[in-house]
């Protein structure tokens, strides 16, 4: 059973277009979060959602849209994509705000050519 | 600004070979330091929460000690499994749930 999944695992887009990440988590945990990773492999929290408000946006450009329907989703919608926004893109969730492990999906590795 | 600084980058280990991995911290106030084993094309994998200084935690062949400025991850015996990135964050107190992450240590352990 896969506790954070993530679609899609690769994507591969042009610059200007929209592209959309999907995150799950059946771990029945109430907060959820977007890190993205770069190619020197550092990771660096964007945004997170604790009972589906939104509790840390990290300088984060506004074309990058966090939506969260329900607790187990929290979805990543990408505006107008740029060369730089290549990376590893990672969900992670944990039970309440602080001093809790967080687990991460498997990443999905977005290329913009 | 709270920052995590870890050392070496790269490690290269013979088989059975112990050593130790450094997570240096600056916090305004530590709420959880956090290390997290990732392999290639993988998200990173929970190992050790550590929350005041003399913890200690331990499994398998780790064992994650904890200090008021750093953090050790020491592995004893190492064999070939356990080549992987290894990554340090902390948790800020006042920062709810931010993780702040080193660079990582890039562990190679040869047969």
């Amino acid at each position: 059973d896969t506790a954070v999944s993530q679609t899609p695992k690769y994507l591969v887009t042009q610059m200007g277009n929209d592209k959309s990440i999907k995150c799950e988590q059946n771990l029945g945990h109430d907060t959820m979060y977007w890190y993205k990773q770069d190619s020197k492999k550092f990771l660096k929290i964007m945004f997170s959602y604790n009972n589906k408000e939104l509790i840390i946006n990290e300088t984060v450009p506004n074309r990058f849209s966090p939506k969260s329907p329900d607790k187990a989703h929290l979805n990543l919608h990408i505006n107008s994509l740029e060369l730089g926004d290549s990376a590893v893109y990672f969900c992670a969730s944990s039970q309440g705000l602080a001093g809790r492990e967080q687990y991460f999906g498997p990443g999905t590795r977005l290329t913009v050519t | 600004e709270d920052q995590v600084t870890q050392s070496p980058e790269a490690l290269r280990l013979q088989e059975g070979e112990s050593s130790s991995l450094n997570c240096s911290y600056t916090v305004s106030g530590l709420r959880g330091l956090f290390w997290y084993r990732q392999d290639p094309g993988k998200g990173p994998e929970f190992l050790f929460t550590l929350y005041s200084a003399g913890e200690e935690k331990e499994k398998e062949r780790l064992k994650a000690t904890l200090t008021k400025k750093e953090s050790f991850l020491h592995i004893t015996a190492p064999k070939p499994e356990d080549s992987a990135t290894y990554l340090c964050a902390v948790q800020a107190e006042g920062n709810t749930d931010k993780l702040i992450f080193g660079t990582g240590t890039r562990l190679q352990v040869f047969p």
